[in-house]
């Protein structure tokens, strides 16, 4: 079956600190790429996505690629602030699935000052 | 835009009661899905409905847990009876799909549930 895997958190960096977040995922087909975040206490938000190979998705300084050869799809930011401080989910959707997302397990991010 | 509307926001019961949960999903959005998320397993998607039809019901955990969605402005997730380990927040989303998309799921604030 579909799954995603991402790295375990938390993730503790400085202000101003280079982040990756590396996710993989298993799934037939063709499917697209998303990034969610949540903020404590609140629900979901897109962050940004991806539906073909080679494709970049950016949004807030976030940048993830689509790459087939390694079924990967890292998050990435060049220089964090302290309100990027959630929980990041990595997910997939299939497309003949009626849009039904599959999420990895999130991984927390802590960015201090 | 309201977003997508859950209530209540916070729900406190005693094991054994009826819990019933609300969702209104944005206008316009014909799917609809209920996620429940606890620190043990994450993220799971309990159910969702596509024009107001059930799709896939196969991650609602057991006979105790039911969802409808009566109309295209509403659904409801009632669990009867509860118990402690439903404890967690549930969250619905929509998005616009129909077979073969992959819109963007827009998530409410979600409802936390605590079962005593």
């Amino acid at each position: 079956g579909d799954s995603v895997t991402q790295m375990e958190g938390p993730v503790t960096l400085s202000e101003e600190a280079f982040l990756t977040i590396n996710c993989t995922y298993t799934a037939t087909g063709y499917p697209s790429l998303f990034w969610y975040v949540q903020y404590p206490g609140e629900g979901l938000q897109l962050l940004l996505k991806a539906t073909k190979a080679d494709d970049k998705g950016s949004n807030k300084g976030f940048e993830a690629t689509y790459r087939k050869e390694t079924t990967s799809f890292h998050l990435e930011k060049g220089s964090v602030q302290v309100s990027d401080s959630a929980v990041y989910f990595c997910a997939l959707i299939r497309t003949d699935s009626w849009g039904k997302l599959q999420f990895g397990a999130g991984t927390q991010v802590v960015v201090t000052p | 835009d309201a977003g997508v509307i859950q209530s209540p926001r916070h729900e406190v019961t005693e094991m054994g009661q009826e819990v019933t949960l609300r969702c209104k999903p944005i206008s316009g959005h014909n799917s609809l899905f209920w996620y429940r998320q606890t620190m043990m397993r994450g993220l799971e998607l309990l159910i969702y409905f596509n024009n107001n039809v059930p799709i896939d019901d196969s991650g609602m955990p057991e006979d105790r847990f039911s969802a409808k969605m009566p109309n295209a402005s509403f659904s409801t997730l009632k669990i009867q009876p509860s118990e402690p380990r439903d404890s967690a927040v549930y969250f619905c989303a929509s998005s616009l799909p129909s077979a073969g998309s992959t819109d963007t799921q827009y998530f409410g604030p979600g409802t936390r549930l605590t079962v005593l």
